[in-house]
């Protein structure tokens, strides 16, 4: 089993949909960040969580420490929000990144 | 621009050959990230640098793999005697140490290709 799990793998979405991702880890964290990964491999840090909640534009962002936890929601989506998204932690006491296999999201207008 | 730059940007090689891929980090980045990336996977961490300090390995780094960071600005990361299963997307990242978010910023990636 993987220690960042995200669900779901793949998501269709009509434009304005309200969208939301998910990301379970199994390990202790010192952070959690989403990264926005489009084709051709760009990667574009979204945010980074230690606890509570993020908001940038259309996009929010949660983290329940206790859960191990950690939702990314998406207001009005649009197709250019089309792009995979991945949940990243630091594992605690190191420098390490684990990342989830991403969530593949597309968007239709 | 001021981004993190990768080079080459494409690699093809033989396997048994070896390589060497650059990491150009954003000025005055102290911290410096090397992740592998295979189609539909996420970013794996190889290693990580604070100036020019290696300060943190993956296992996944084994004895074929090298990384530099001699200044503590560019990086190199070296794949000597390559083999297929090291085809991937190679992704270098810099953040600085005064940032308490940690944001990192990602280069375009070395995709390497052995035949």
């Amino acid at each position: 089993k993987n220690e960042v799990e995200q669900s779901p793998q793949n998501l269709t979405a009509q434009e304005g949909e309200f969208i939301t991702i998910n990301c379970s880890y199994s390990v202790g964290i010192s952070a959690l960040h989403w990264l926005q990964q489009h084709p051709g491999g760009g990667i574009v840090s979204l945010f980074m969580l230690s606890s509570g909640k993020k908001k940038h534009g259309r996009l929010i962002a949660t983290i329940n420490i206790q859960e191990k936890h950690s939702s990314l929601h998406i207001t009005a989506s649009h197709p250019r929000d089309s792009a995979v998204y991945i949940c990243a932690v630091r594992s605690s006491g190191t420098y390490k990144y684990i990342f989830g296999t991403g969530t593949r999201l597309k968007v239709l207008a | 621009d001021t981004g993190v730059s990768q080079d080459p940007r494409h690699k093809i090689t033989k396997r048994g050959q070896n390589v060497t891929f650059r990491c150009d980090p954003i000025s005055e980045h102290n911290r410096l990230y090397w992740y592998r990336q295979t189609l539909g996977q996420g970013p794996e961490f190889l290693t990580y640098f604070q100036n020019e300090a290696q300060l943190e390995k993956s296992r996944l780094l084994s004895d074929r793999f090298s990384a530099e960071r001699p200044k503590g600005s560019f990086s190199t990361l070296e794949i000597q005697r390559t083999e297929q299963g090291d085809s991937a997307m190679y992704l270098c990242a810099s953040s600085s140490l005064a940032s308490l978010a940690n944001e990192q910023f990602f280069g375009p990636g070395t995709r390497l290709t052995v035949l």
